[in-house]
């Protein structure tokens, strides 16, 4: 079966600190690998996607990026933190196949003070 | 392009009511549809899919009909127990796009 690695869970880091956060894939080949950030209160937004190694599409430009050094691994970094980066990342991935649902890991609670 | 719509607000509700969460879509083509959960400090599970018109997802007692003539699915639920206050989001995935368009999810909290 599938499964979907995030961490770490929680992160508390100072404003100008670098991040890094990871995802892995487990029991599937070629996924679909999103970033999803979600405010206190909010809905998700998502930031990145890759449909394959090296393969990043930014939906909305800020102090992140995203790489895709494997088929199954997904990262999340920055070289300096906003406190507005403070949030809830989700990391997901769907299957290449149409209508297919995502499947979530448990996020990584992000505190930038 | 793709969007979903979910009604504004919490929902608050006592134990054991008839739960209602309004979600109406916009899509180019023929899309699967799909409600999630997120219990506090969680991830999202998939609480159930419905891939064509007419079809009636189902899960641990919520229910929602695909209706394409009214572009809506609509998440009920008969009995609602405090276990299910969690946030609950819309979302469909269109043929072709590499993403899941979400609403912006609704707060449910039961009350004993």
């Amino acid at each position: 079966s599938q499964t979907i690695h995030q961490w770490p869970a929680t992160l508390v880091q100072p404003v100008g600190s670098p991040l890094s956060l990871e995802c892995t894939v487990e029991g599937t080949s070629n996924p679909n690998l999103y970033w999803y950030r979600q405010a206190a209160g909010r809905g998700l937004q998502l930031l990145f996607y890759s449909v394959g190694i090296g393969q990043i599409s930014s939906e909305v430009p800020q102090n992140l990026s995203a790489s895709r050094p494997q088929d199954r691994q997904f990262i999340l970094s920055s070289k300096k933190l906003l406190l507005s980066d403070s949030g809830f990342y989700l990391c997901a991935w769907t299957s290449r196949a149409v209508y297919t649902e995502a499947f979530f890991g448990q996020g990584t609670r992000l505190t930038v003070v | 392009g793709d969007s979903v719509t979910q009604m504004e607000g919490p929902v608050t509700l006592s134990e054991e009511a008839f739960l209602t969460i309004n979600c109406t879509y916009t899509a180019t083509g023929y899309p699967s549809l799909f409600w999630y959960v997120q219990y506090p400090g969680e991830g999202l599970q998939l609480l159930l899919k419905a891939t064509k018109a007419d079809d009636k997802g189902s899960n641990k007692g919520f229910e929602a009909t695909y209706r394409k003539e009214t572009t809506s699915f609509h998440l009920e639920k008969g009995s609602v127990q405090v276990s299910d206050s969690a946030v609950y989001f819309c979302a469909l995935s269109d043929y072709g796009n590499n993403r899941l368009a979400f609403g912006k999810g609704n707060q449910v909290v039961v009350i004993p």
